[in-house]
Formats: structure tokens, C-alpha cells, sequence
């Protein structure tokens, strides 16, 4: 059974940093090009970055270009998402998924408050 | 970025009835090399993560009752559920995967029961 879960989202103050991980399992995670997604309170589906499978290209939007990094690590089957200089409308779930969206984990709550 | 508009953003039908959805791109997602269309539809119901419906526009995910599809090609593109049913209730996105810098979605259309 195909398993994504996220976890390293909590409170964080404006400017800070936060780091999620993503671990899989029940595939060949090196196979997969991989991406964050994130969804405000009430609000649609944001896209935040891509990766491909062994790491090498890597994709943001514009809004998070600069101030997120993704990275993965295939010997342990794990997805990352650095967020640093966090403002608050960083404030979403943010789910793992891999990119041709068929597989999704059920998403870790980041606020971004004072 | 291509960005994605749906309408409407909110739609109620009757049980049993038909449910269309559009999806308009602001540049084709048709590409022209192997005829295909980079477009998705994904299903979110609340509480839940999204859920692949539809890829390349028109090819249903497994395990999607028939009573969905998809259709069109180039920038327009239509979700449509046949004999709507209770459990179809949700929030239905597009998204485009054309532009590997950014899978953009559409802002949502929010399926109610008449």
C-alpha cells in the first residue's frame, strides 16, 4: 500500500523557518518525480514545488522562489521542504504528493503567526 | 505562469442529474508532439486530501466510476458526472502539468446537492 506522510508543521513566528519531511513507502520513491502542495484555511489548491526523481531539477512558484528549498533523499525514501523567511500567508496545509498526482499524504498544518 | 479558470464556482444538481464543470487555460496545454493534453481533475472532499480523477484530459484514473469524464483539448475542458450521486459532493479542481516550471490549479468549483 502506496503511504505519503508529512510531518514537521506547528507555529512559527513571521521570518522563521520550518522544515517538512515526507516519508513514503509501498513504491519505488526513486521512480517518482515528487511536490508540495499546500491549501489555506477555506481556500483552493496551491502548487509549491516539484523535484524530479534523483533530485536534480527542482521547481517553485513564484511566490515561495527564493525563500523554500525542496530536496530528497531516495536511500530513505524522504521528501523535504525548507521554508524559511515564513510570512503568514505561508499559512496552509501542505501536502506531499507525487507529481503526477495520484498518490497524496494527508497533509501537515504550518501557521505562521505572532 | 498558465492560469486556470473554472466556472462555475459553485454549482447544485439534482441527484441522478448531470454536473458540468469547465477549465479554461490561459495558453494551450495541448502538446503537440504526442497529442496530448496536460490536464487534470481531482476530487476533494472535506477533511481529505485531493483525489486524481482524470489525467491527459480524458483518461479516468483507476478505480473512478464511469460516471465521470473528461473531455476537450487545447485551453477548454469539461468535467462532467453523470446520474450524480450523494457521494459526489465536493470540491473539484483542474490542473494543468504542461509547464514543468509550475502545475497550476484552477481556483475550485464547489459541487452541491439540489
Amino acid at each position: 500500500e502506496v503511504q505519503l506522510v508529512e510531518s514537521g508543521g506547528g507555529l512559527v513566528q513571521p521570518g522563521g523557518s520550518l522544515r517538512l519531511s515526507c516519508a513514503a513507502s509501498g513504491f519505488t520513491f526513486s521512480n517518482h518525480a515528487m511536490s508540495w502542495v499546500r491549501q489555506a484555511p477555506g481556500k483552493g489548491l496551491d502548487w509549491v514545488s516539484g523535484i524530479g526523481g534523483s533530485g536534480d531539477n527542482t521547481y517553485y512558484a513564484d511566490s515561495v522562489k527564493g525563500r523554500f528549498t525542496i530536496s530528497r533523499d531516495n536511500s530513505k525514501n524522504m521528501q523535504y521542504l525548507q521554508m524559511n523567511s515564513l510570512r503568514a500567508e505561508d499559512t496552509a496545509v501542505y501536502y506531499c504528493a507525487t507529481r503526477d498526482g495520484s498518490y497524496w499524504g494527508q497533509g501537515t498544518l504550518v501557521t505562521v503567526s505572532s | 505562469d498558465i492560469v486556470m479558470t473554472q466556472s462555475p464556482d459553485f454549482l447544485a444538481v439534482s441527484l441522478g442529474e448531470r454536473a458540468t464543470i469547465n477549465c479554461k487555460s490561459s495558453q494551450s496545454v495541448l502538446y503537440s508532439s504526442n497529442n496530448k493534453n496536460y490536464l487534470a481533475w481531482y476530487q476533494q472532499k472535506p477533511g481529505q486530501p485531493p483525489k486524481l480523477l482524470i489525467y491527459w484530459a480524458s483518461t479516468r484514473e483507476s478505480g473512478v466510476p464511469d460516471r465521470f469524464s473528461g473531455s476537450g483539448s487545447g485551453t477548454d475542458f469539461t468535467l462532467t458526472i453523470n446520474s450524480l450521486q450523494a457521494e459526489d459532493v465536493a470540491v473539484y479542481y483542474c490542473q494543468q502539468y504542461y509547464s514543468t516550471l509550475s502545475y497550476t490549479f484552477g481556483q475550485g468549483t464547489k459541487l452541491e446537492i439540489k
